[in-house]
């Protein structure tokens, strides 16, 4: 089974700040990588797949890159809307699995 | 819009079996993946499982020789059956859709069905 460790567990940063977090993986998964937002009470909502590519209506501000090993979410300037639950999401191999998840909370 | 509805019972007894269904509204079941996923505090989130439209399934390892997931296309619904449940099948389970135009990642989900494992 493939595991996704993320780090940090929580980021704590202000509105109008960047947010970097990292997700990496104990194989190699190609660009088979998508970045999932949740906030509480939600379920998980699609913001990149395939590495680098947004979903429907994600905001410019979401990006993502890395192949292999080693992937990155960027939020380029935090909205108040964007304070959640972020999860990596691999399917190079089944059982595909998730990362822990990395929290984004308001400094 | 594809909209997901989780239905079954919230409480089920140990060595019991868990049932849940899910109900899917604005779309076909056909053409797409079908997918329980389910979330605890202690294991985060798990894949269970999925059926496609064609009927062919997979399961997680950890869980296969406890688990049943079908369709019902006339319905446009799928069901998530786990036997033998323990405490450690408490979880809030998610039913999920995975098709080409997400590239095979889960883009519509269900709210999500609390179940509890308690006698």
């Amino acid at each position: 089974e493939i595991v996704l460790t993320q780090s940090p567990a929580t980021l704590s940063l202000s509105p109008g700040e960047r947010a970097t977090l990292s997700c990496r993986a104990s194989q190699s998964i190609t660009s088979y990588l998508a970045w999932y937002q949740q906030k509480p009470g939600q379920a998980p909502r699609l913001l990149i797949y395939d590495a680098t590519n947004r979903a429907a209506g994600i905001p410019a501000r979401f990006s993502g890159s890395g192949s292999g090993t080693d992937f990155t979410l960027t939020i380029s300037s935090l909205e108040p809307e964007d304070f959640a639950l972020y999860l990596c999401l691999q399917r190079s191999g089944w059982p595909h699995t998730f990362g822990g998840g990395t929290k984004v909370e308001i400094k | 819009q594809v909209q997901l509805q989780e239905s079954g019972p919230g409480l089920v007894k140990p060595s019991e079996t868990l049932s849940l269904t899910c109900t899917v509204s604005g779309g076909s079941i056909s053409g797409y993946y079908w997918s329980w996923i389910r979330q605890s505090p202690g294991k985060g989130l798990e894949w269970i499982g999925y059926v496609h439209y064609t009927g062919s399934t997979d399961f997680n390892p950890s869980l296969r020789s406890r688990v049943t997931i079908s369709r019902d296309s006339s319905k446009n619904q799928f069901s998530l059956k786990v036997k033998s449940v323990t405490a450690a099948d408490t979880a809030l389970y998610y039913c999920a859709r995975s098709g080409d135009d997400s590239r095979g990642y889960p883009d519509y989900w269900g709210q999500g069905a609390l179940v509890t494992v308690s006698s």
